[in-house]
């Protein structure tokens, strides 16, 4: 299974900043994937992250509110723009493993904004 | 769209017992596989165990293993001789072979009384 990394593990943020949290993986991976998960709730996709393509929304996630980068096979970023307090989750990123349709997951982002 | 249904929110096994999680699928394609993560309070997800569609056989690992009724569309997760470890939250996830995002169930909150 691959080893993943998320940056920064927690934080706390004021209404209207952004946030951008990085994910790293120790092995090149084509699809990579960011969840949410809401306080006491199951796992949301936000989107798919492909190399060298726009990453693919979910229905309720826009590019403006969630951008995401892919700028190589190890590494993706997701950017929570212009926070409120309803933003407030784990943010979560995956990669599919190579051959299998299973997913492994990063430790998660805890998101707090006040 | 393919849901994933999870009826018990909370379940509690005396350490060494023998528990099941219960899970149901709606699904119309013939091509997919299922999974069991776990989430301790760390937060990070695990992959515990997975089926493949096509396979009758019922998938085991070590302590777990699943009961795999495709035509009634149900996958229950069996957790035998319980240990403290073992307390998280189990969610039951479904992923189809062309779609590649993973659809999570609800969640069960397993607690294991010593």
């Amino acid at each position: 299974s691959a080893v993943i990394s998320q940056k920064p593990s927690r934080d706390i943020c004021q209404r209207g900043t952004s946030l951008t949290i990085q994910c790293q993986v120790d092995s090149q991976v084509t699809m990579m994937f960011w969840y949410r998960q809401q306080p006491g709730q199951s796992l949301t996709l936000i989107a798919t992250a492909n190399q060298g393509s726009e990453a693919t929304y979910e229905s309720g996630f826009v590019i403006d509110k969630f951008p995401i980068s892919r700028p190589n096979l190890t590494f993706s970023t997701l950017t929570v723009s212009n926070m409120s307090p309803e933003d407030s989750s784990i943010y979560l990123c995956s990669v599919e493993a190579l051959g299998a349709y299973e997913q492994y997951f990063g430790p998660g982002t805890r998101l707090t904004v006040t | 769209a393919q849901t994933v249904t999870q009826s018990q929110p909370e379940m509690s096994v005396q350490e060494a017992e023998t528990v099941t999680l219960s899970c149901t699928y709606d699904t119309s394609e013939s091509d997919y596989y299922l999974f069991w993560y776990k989430q301790p309070p760390s937060r990070q997800m695990i992959l515990v165990i997975r089926q493949e569609a096509y396979k009758q056989q019922n998938a085991t690992e070590n302590r777990f293993s699943v009961n795999f009724q495709k035509a009634a569309k149900s996958f229950s997760l069996k957790i035998s001789d319980s240990q403290l470890g073992d307390a998280a939250m189990y969610f039951c996830a479904y992923v189809s072979g062309s779609a590649r995002q993973l659809t999570f169930g609800s969640g069960t909150q397993l607690t294991v009384l010593p």
